[in-house]
């Protein structure tokens, strides 16, 4: 199995400027977390799927940020217009559905992207 | 806010020293997880326990889970420089089955 992907590896953007970052889970996983890590706030979680549905999203920003699941295997994290504080790794991580309904198990985590924002 | 507690932020050990990292929750957690990320890399996935008071070892790494199911430990034995990282700990709350995460501690050994 090839993990969890994410792409871009790494973006550098100017200020106001579209990001679109990328992720591919785990096939059969039945849960999508995006987060971000920065060194003040530590690893966030932003939001997160189950079975291609938004179940919380209360982590997300503002409304700059936004999360998409079209299919199971794939899922996009679009930032409009980006700001220099959006600089920070983005992890997206994938896990399938518990022995009791509801839970969740191990977290795969991709390898993150990158971004910077100048 | 956060609601899984884990000190200390940063340990600076000398090679072969012992370290050892505490997480504390204000609700009774299902079980809580523990994961290793080593710099530039992503979160892996160490190890999971469940019952209360549980412990588990791996090698030089020991695990604990409170009687109480609100605390656990992650002792590393005799440090090498391969356990270079930040340890974070994660939680499943009986109330709710979303996994809350602690804020980690770096292990950083001293040159």
């Amino acid at each position: 199995d090839a993990g969890v992907i994410q792409s871009p590896r790494h973006e550098v953007t100017e200020m106001g400027q579209e990001v679109t970052l990328r992720c591919k889970p785990i096939s059969g996983h039945d849960y999508l977390f995006w987060y971000r890590q920065t060194m003040m706030r530590g690893l966030e979680l932003l939001i997160y799927f189950n079975n291609n549905v938004p179940i919380d999203d209360s982590g997300m920003p503002e409304d700059r940020f936004s999360a998409k699941m079209p299919n199971a295997s794939f899922s996009t994290l679009k930032i409009q217009p980006s700001e220099p504080r959006d600089s920070a790794v983005y992890f997206c991580a994938s896990s399938l559905e518990g022995r009791l309904a509801g839970r969740q198990e191990t977290q795969y985590f991709g390898p993150g992207t990158r971004l910077l924002v100048l | 806010g956060q609601q899984v507690m884990q000190i200390p932020q940063y340990q600076h050990v000398q090679e072969g020293e012992d370290f050892t990292t505490y997480c504390n929750s204000s609700t009774t957690l299902s079980n809580i997880q523990w994961y290793k990320q080593r710099p530039g890399g992503h979160p892996v996935f160490l190890i999971q326990l469940v019952k209360s008071g549980e412990v588990k070892k791996q090698k030089r790494l020991t695990f604990q889970f409170g009687e109480a199911k609100k605390n656990s430990s992650l002792h590393i034995t005799a440090t090498q420089t391969t356990d270079v990282g930040t340890y974070f700990c994660a939680g499943h709350r009986r109330s709710n089955y979303q996994l809350i995460w602690g804020a980690g501690t770096k292990l950083i050994i001293k040159p």
